[in-house]
């Protein structure tokens, strides 16, 4: 099993869609969970942090995490084209080392 | 520079041959990581250093890779004997340093082993 799950799939999405996109993991010691956004033939950015359970809201975007069952999602409210990239979750630990652990990304296309 | 520079931006080389791809990291960041991008398989690390730490090299996938950051600062990857396998893009990141979450991702190095 993978550290970080992550089902690849493609995902086409009317503008204006609620796109969400999830991830789960294995590593009980994973602290600080993130979303990063990659344009075509860009390195990825960051999107979103969050450290431990809970909930993060960035304008259109929400993160959440659930600890107790291993799993985080992202959630785009009122999707853009502007929003088409491959989003990837990505995940470490607190302490111990500092390498990020990343999901296969997900492809995610807004049509207009 | 602004950002994380990495070159060459694409790579083109024979099988068997050595290649050896760059990094320039954000001015005063002491981490750096380096993680490899093949098509549908996400971000694979490779190797991480932290200022005059030990690096981690746990993620490297066999002898022929090797990486060093000279004076912590730029680092380079060198892929010796080159295989069709090792095709992807090769990624550098930088971060200011322990316990920060946000990496700065260069653009990658787009090698391509004919």
């Amino acid at each position: 099993q993978k550290e970080v799950e992550q089902d690849p799939g493609p995902l086409s999405v009317p503008e204006g869609a609620i796109v969400s996109l999830n991830c789960t993991y294995s590593n009980s010691a994973f602290q600080y969970f993130m979303w990063y956004r990659q344009y075509s033939r860009k390195g990825p950015e960051l999107l979103m942090y969050t450290y431990s359970s809970g909930n993060k809201e960035d304008g259109r975007f929400t993160a959440q995490v659930d600890k107790s069952s291993k799993y985080i999602s992202l959630f785009i409210r009122d999707s853009q084209p502007s929003d088409s990239a491959t989003y990837l979750c990505a995940m470490r630990e607190y302490y111990g080392n500092n390498r990020l652990a990343f999901g296969k990304g997900n492809q995610v296309v807004v049509i207009p | 520079g602004a950002g994380v520079s990495q070159s060459p931006s694409n790579k083109v080389t024979e099988k068997g041959k050595d290649v050896e791809l760059r990094c320039d990291p954000i001015s005063g960041h002491t981490a750096l990581y380096w993680y490899r991008q093949s098509l549908g398989q996400g971000l694979e690390f490779l190797i991480y250093f932290q200022g005059n730490s030990a690096p981690d090299k746990s993620g490297l996938p066999s002898d022929r890779f090797s990486a060093e950051r000279t004076g912590g600062s730029v680092s380079t990857l060198t892929i010796q004997r080159t295989q069709q396998e090792d095709s992807a893009v090769y990624l550098c990141a930088s971060s200011s340093g322990q316990g920060v979450t946000e990496a700065f991702f260069g653009q990658g190095t787009r090698l391509t082993v004919v």
